[in-house]
């Protein structure tokens, strides 16, 4: 199994920062990672697939870089709508996710 | 665009089998691929297994022995079966669609059903 791991598992900012998260993966998984929003109650929403390419419909302020083994996702201007619980997801060999980073709004 | 919706009994007894069904709405087509996952408070999100339009099923190797997958496509049906569960199946069940224009990530989730294994 390839492992993912993101961090940091929570994080506080304010309206307006840049938030970054890390997700490692345990060997290579080229450029085959996406992210998801998820939100209490509801399915994750797929963000970013292929590393950095955004889903139809998502905000410019989201976005992803990386490939091999070490990804990043970024919200360049936090917004109050952006507290959620956000996970990475490998696709190179089956599919496993990361733990997942909590946002929270200061 | 697709919309996915699982059903299936909330309540499941130990050592019984787990049925799921995702209700597809829309289209149906090649190159649709169906993925069961399923989210705990203690292991997050497990990918559990998907299943092709054409029927071809790929499962997670940790539950491959205890699960199968099968769609019918004239009901817009795919279906889970979870053999001999235990209180560690307690989860809330996804089903979610990698499809054409997203050929390995999941751009549709339906919104989840909560099963609890419990005597």
């Amino acid at each position: 199994d390839i492992q993912m791991t993101q961090s940091p598992s929570t994080l506080s900012a304010s309206v307006g920062d840049r938030v970054t998260i890390t997700c490692r993966a345990s060997q290579s998984v080229s450029i085959w990672l996406a992210w998801y929003q998820q939100k209490p109650g509801k399915a994750p929403k797929l963000l970013i697939f292929d590393a950095s390419t955004l889903e139809n419909g998502v905000p410019s302020r989201f976005s992803g870089s990386g490939s091999g083994t070490e990804f990043t996702f970024t919200i360049s201007t936090l917004q109050p709508d952006d507290a959620a619980t956000y996970y990475c997801q490998q696709y190179e060999s089956w599919w496993t996710f990361g733990q997942g980073t909590k946002v929270e709004i200061k | 665009q697709v919309q996915l919706q699982e059903s299936g009994p909330g309540l499941v007894k130990p050592s019984e089998t787990l049925s799921l069904t995702c209700t597809v709405s829309g289209d149906f087509s090649t190159g649709f691929y169906l993925n069961w996952i399923r989210q705990t408070p203690r292991k997050g999100l497990e990918w559990i297994g998907f299943v092709s339009s054409s029927g071809n099923a790929k499962y997670n190797p940790s539950l491959r022995s205890r699960v199968t997958m099968s769609v019918d496509p004239a009901k817009n049906h795919v279906s889970l079966t979870l053999h001999s569960v235990t209180t560690a199946d307690t989860a809330l069940y996804f089903c979610a669609a990698a499809v054409p224009r997203v050929p390995k990530a999941f751009a549709v989730w339906g919104r989840g059903t909560m099963v609890i294994v419990s005597s």
